[in-house]
């Protein structure tokens, strides 16, 4: 079965410092992995996807992330974190299955950026 | 930026009452999709729906829910039979393009239902 692990519940940094949220993922066959960021009570927004090609993938308000194949990684980072940038930030895998695909999410990891 | 609306924001209803849940996918966006969050869980996929007809669904689409695209516009859920752990927000979603393509999902900002 397809799922994706987010480690971390929270996480805490300090404006100015980088900042990683950990994912994990378990799919049968190619992975098509995406980040979406949720503000309080608004919708989800994409951030970034990976397909195929270069493993670090560069996404939207400067996030990127790393694909990570042998370790089954897709981790978000920004090296420079900013308060705006606290917000709730799910991982998800495609399945591929039927003919769209759907969106498997993680558990979402809570990013608290202080002052 | 064109943007997938929903409506209403927030619907109260009795146990056992029908709901139907609104959205408006962007315009050239051919593929659709219905997800629900309950409160401090995960996102979690209910339907996908393309060429007028479901391409996919998930356990928690049973009977009680069904999705319709009435017009060129709305896509619309609908739960015949509310209950108690229906509660939840629900989140519509289009994309251009199929997943395993370029496609990416567009979220609306949600419905919150609130079964009693």
């Amino acid at each position: 079965a397809q799922s994706v692990a987010q480690p971390e519940d929270q996480v805490n940094v300090a404006e100015g410092n980088p900042l990683t949220v950990k994912c994990t993922y378990s799919v049968s066959g190619n992975p098509y992995l995406f980040w979406y960021v949720q503000y309080p009570n608004r919708g989800l927004q994409f951030l970034l996807k990976y397909i195929t090609g270069d493993n670090l993938v560069k996404g939207s308000y400067g996030f990127e992330a790393e694909f990570n194949k042998s370790q089954t990684s897709f981790h978000l980072k920004k090296p420079s974190a900013l308060v705006s940038d606290s917000a709730l930030y799910f991982c998800a895998v495609s399945s591929l299955s039927g003919n769209t695909g759907k969106l498997i999410f993680g558990q979402g990891t809570t990013l608290q950026v202080k002052p | 930026e064109p943007e997938v609306t929903q409506t209403p924001s927030h619907q109260v209803t009795q146990m056992g009452q029908e709901v139907i849940l609104r959205c408006v996918p962007i315009s050239n966006h051919l593929y659709f999709y219905w997800y629900r969050q309950i409160l401090g869980q995960k996102v979690e996929f209910l339907v996908s729906f393309y060429n007028n007809e479901i391409s996919e669904k998930s356990e928690i689409f049973d009977d009680q829910f069904s999705v319709e695209r009435p017009d060129g516009s709305n896509f619309t859920l609908k739960i015949r039979s509310t209950k108690l752990e229906d509660s939840a927000m629900y989140f519509c979603a289009s994309s251009e393009g199929a997943l395993a393509g370029t496609g990416e999902l567009f979220f609306g900002e949600g419905s919150r239902l609130t079964v009693l």
